[in-house]
């Protein structure tokens, strides 16, 4: 088993509506259904922004919302922004690895 | 306010000892899960283990070769994380976070600011 596999990379131009994978497995996302979401901003502390699949944090633009189906969750960011340019990590418990596991991470870059 | 502060940057020898701090404040320290997250600069996001301070039940990733040990002094609203011998593959930043939800639903909600650790010879 592996950790959550994430595109390495998505762009878009301001405005436009970005998504984000985050293909888990039948011991992780498919199973429980529950993931969270993290943002990195370049050289900053990684911070919640999504919880428990759609929840967003105080704070956290609407422009942020999350879903998941199956085996996979995906984070969408509508009305992309030049401030929404950092590193996105999935989240979510693998119970093959009894572990909890961090996707690979994704670089979203505003055009 | 909810804060998590962390200790400051470290350089070290490979063998050497080394503690890292993450202290609390604004909130019940004692009752609330912390855990520490890995990132080697440039890669991505890795989960350690967690504390539970109250009781200092300590959970260890089971992807971690652990030589390293979690503990935490809920008297000071401080929790550590401890090498008793470094190696270089430690050199990563180090978070504390603030475990919020239930088992296998945990999330981090508030984020320490991070320790840098350089092991070199």
């Amino acid at each position: 088993q592996s950790v959550p596999t994430q595109p390495p990379s998505v762009s878009g131009a301001p405005g436009q509506r970005v998504t984000i994978s985050c293909s888990g497995s039948t011991s992780d996302i498919g199973t429980l259904r529950h993931v969270n979401w993290y943002q990195q901003l370049p050289g900053r502390v990684p911070k919640l922004l999504i919880f428990d699949n759609d929840q967003r944090p105080s704070g956290v633009p609407v422009r942020f919302s999350a879903s998941n189906s199956g085996t996979s969750a995906s984070l969408a960011i509508s009305g992309l922004q030049a401030e929404d340019e950092a590193d996105y990590f999935c989240q979510s418990y693998d119970y093959s690895l009894r572990d909890y596991v961090f996707g690979t991470g994704t670089r979203v870059t505003v055009l | 306010e909810v804060h998590l502060v962390q200790s400051g940057a470290a350089v070290r020898e490979p063998g050497e000892f080394l503690q890292i701090s993450c202290k609390g404040s604004g909130y019940s320290f004692s009752f609330f899960r912390v855990g520490w997250v890995r990132q080697v600069a440039g890669k991505g996001l890795e989960w350690m283990g967690f504390i539970y301070p109250d009781d200092a039940t300590v959970t260890y990733s089971p992807s971690f070769q652990s030589h390293f040990s979690i503990s935490a002094d809920k008297s000071i609203s401080t929790a550590y994380l401890q090498w008793r011998s470094l190696k270089a593959s430690d050199t990563a930043v180090y978070y504390c976070a603030r475990l919020r939800g239930d088992r296998f639903r945990f999330y981090l909600d508030v984020w320490g600011n991070g320790t840098t650790v350089t092991v070199f010879s």
